[in-house]
């Protein structure tokens, strides 16, 4: 069965570094998102994407995050001077279409430590 | 502005029992609502949603979750659990046309013992 893939699975930064975090989406799929969960925390809607543009973000999505489908497959969260405050699972989805009529699928997540 | 409220941060029961987890919404316009559920060390995977319809929707797994509008609820439930059932499950809510944008509970944890 298709599945979202990410890596790393595990990361480690220092405070001030910038990271990315890639994801796979599954092959037909046109529409991408990220969430992150922040230990003990809710499960947060970061940004969505579609048609190489992003179609709706959230508040947590200042000007530190951005977000790329570099080439056919694979789709990034760069976060770009990482703050202790960014340690948390980051979780890439996608959709076939439009999400609500069509299930998000999630991948596994990449657990981001900033120290 | 939408919330999710996930009434049980953890649940225990015992295997062959039935379950209820509550999960109730705000919101000013319709949404759709759904659950996900979440192994360790897994992604979340969908359970099932409402969309419009059958108030009664059933979902993978043996599960179902009845919508009542009136009580802005939608709350999931099986008849009898296995000790696999034990993980994570997430109530969210996304309105229609938000891109996908899914709001989340809190989340409860469900303990499954023999």
């Amino acid at each position: 069965e298709p599945e979202v893939t990410q890596t790393p699975s595990h990361q480690v930064t220092q405070m001030g570094q910038e990271v990315i975090l890639r994801c796979v989406p599954i092959s037909n799929h046109l529409y991408f998102y990220w969430y992150r969960q922040i230990l003990g925390q809710k499960v947060e809607f970061l940004v969505s994407f579609y048609n190489n543009e992003i179609s709706e973000k959230s508040e947590i999505f200042d000007d530190q995050f951005s977000v790329e489908r570099p080439d056919g497959s694979n789709f990034t969260l760069k976060i770009r001077s990482t703050k202790l405050e960014d340690s948390a699972m980051y979780f890439c989805a996608s959709s076939e279409g439009v999400a609500g009529v069509e299930t998000q699928y999630f991948g596994p997540g990449t657990r981001l430590l900033v120290l | 502005a939408q919330s999710v409220t996930q009434l049980d941060s953890q649940v225990p029961v015992f295997e062959e029992a039935p379950v209820e987890l509550r999960c109730n919404y705000s919101s000013s316009v319709s949404v759709y609502l759904f659950w996900y559920v979440q192994y360790p060390n897994q992604g979340l995977q969908l359970l099932l949603k409402y969309l419009s319809g059958s108030t009664l929707v059933k979902g993978i797994n043996g599960f179902e979750a009845e919508f009542n509008k009136s009580q802005t609820s939608f709350h999931l439930r099986k008849p009898s659990v296995h000790i696999s059932d034990t993980a994570e499950y997430f109530c969210a809510v996304m309105s229609p046309g938000s891109w996908g944008k899914l709001q989340f509970g809190a989340g409860t944890q469900v303990v499954v013992t023999p």
